[in-house]
C-alpha cells in the first residue's frame, strides 16, 4: 500500500514570496491532515478535513495560509505571503474515519526555509 | 486544552543500556495516546495506540505503558539504530469531524551510541 505522497521535498524562497504544497493521501483515506513543524517542536495542526469539506482550521493563520482539497483526494496548501517564521517542515496527514482514534499515517514533509 | 509534556527533551545512552522516556498529559477524557518515532528528515511513523490505564504493549525493543496521568516508553537493551526523536501525542479535542486531530509533545531525542 502506497503512503502519503508530499512534494516538493524541500523549498526555499524569499520573504514575501509565495510557495504551495501537495499533499497525496493514502488511498479510501477520507479525513487529511496538515501540520507544522518548527524545529526543535512537535507537529501542530493547521487544517483538518473530512472528504473536501473542512473539520478545523483554527490555528490555520488566514491571512496569509489557504488550503484546499478538491474531490475530496489531494491537497494543496498555500503561503502567501511568506514570512521568516514559516520555516518549518509541513506534514501531511490521513486517516480512515473508521473510528475517531483511527491512527494518523504522516508523509516525510516538506521543510521550507523563509530567507 | 489538552497539554502533552515529554522528558527527557534528550537522552543519550550506551548501546545495551536500558532507559524509559516519559510522555505526561492533562486532557478532558482520554480518548487514547500515540507514541511515534520520527527519523532526520522523515515524517512520524507510527508505532503504539494505548487506550486505558494498565495497557501495555510491545514491538521489538520498545514497550509502551499508560497511567491515568503518564505513558512511558521503555527501551531494553537498544541499538544505535534506535536513535531518533519519539513523540507522544493524545487525541482531541474533536471540532466535528469523524477524527480527531493530534495534540503531540515536543519528543525527546534518542542517541544510542555503539
Amino acid at each position: 500500500e502506497a503512503g502519503v505522497a508530499q512534494s516538493p521535498r524541500y523549498k526555499i524562497i524569499e520573504k514575501r514570496q509565495s510557495v504551495a504544497f501537495w499533499c497525496n493521501p493514502i488511498s479510501g483515506h477520507a479525513t487529511l491532515y496538515w501540520y507544522q513543524q518548527i524545529l526543535g517542536q512537535g507537529p501542530k495542526l493547521l487544517i483538518q478535513f473530512q472528504n473536501n469539506g473542512v473539520v478545523d482550521d483554527s490555528q490555520l493563520p488566514k491571512d496569509r495560509f489557504s488550503a484546499e482539497r478538491l474531490k475530496g483526494v489531494d491537497s494543496t496548501l498555500k503561503i502567501q505571503p511568506a514570512k521568516l517564521e514559516d520555516s518549518a517542515v509541513y506534514l501531511c496527514a490521513s486517516s480512515s474515519p473508521g473510528q475517531i482514534t483511527d491512527t494518523q499515517y504522516f508523509g516525510p514533509g516538506t521543510r521550507l526555509t523563509v530567507l | 486544552e489538552d497539554q502533552v509534556t515529554q522528558s527527557p527533551e534528550a537522552l543519550r545512552l550506551q548501546e545495551g543500556e536500558s532507559s524509559s522516556l516519559n510522555c505526561s498529559y492533562t486532557v478532558s477524557g482520554l480518548r487514547g495516546l500515540f507514541w511515534y518515532r520520527q527519523d532526520p528528515g522523515k515524517g512520524p511513523e507510527f508505532l503504539f495506540t494505548l487506550y486505558s490505564a494498565g495497557e501495555e504493549k510491545e514491538k521489538e525493543r520498545l514497550k509502551a505503558t499508560l497511567t491515568k496521568k503518564e505513558s512511558f516508553l521503555h527501551i531494553t537493551a537498544p541499538k544505535p539504530e534506535d536513535s531518533a526523536t519519539y513523540l507522544c501525542a493524545v487525541p482531541g479535542p474533536n471540532s466535528g469531524g469523524s477524527n480527531y486531530k493530534l495534540t503531540f509533545g515536543k519528543g525527546t531525542l534518542l542517541t544510542v551510541n555503539p
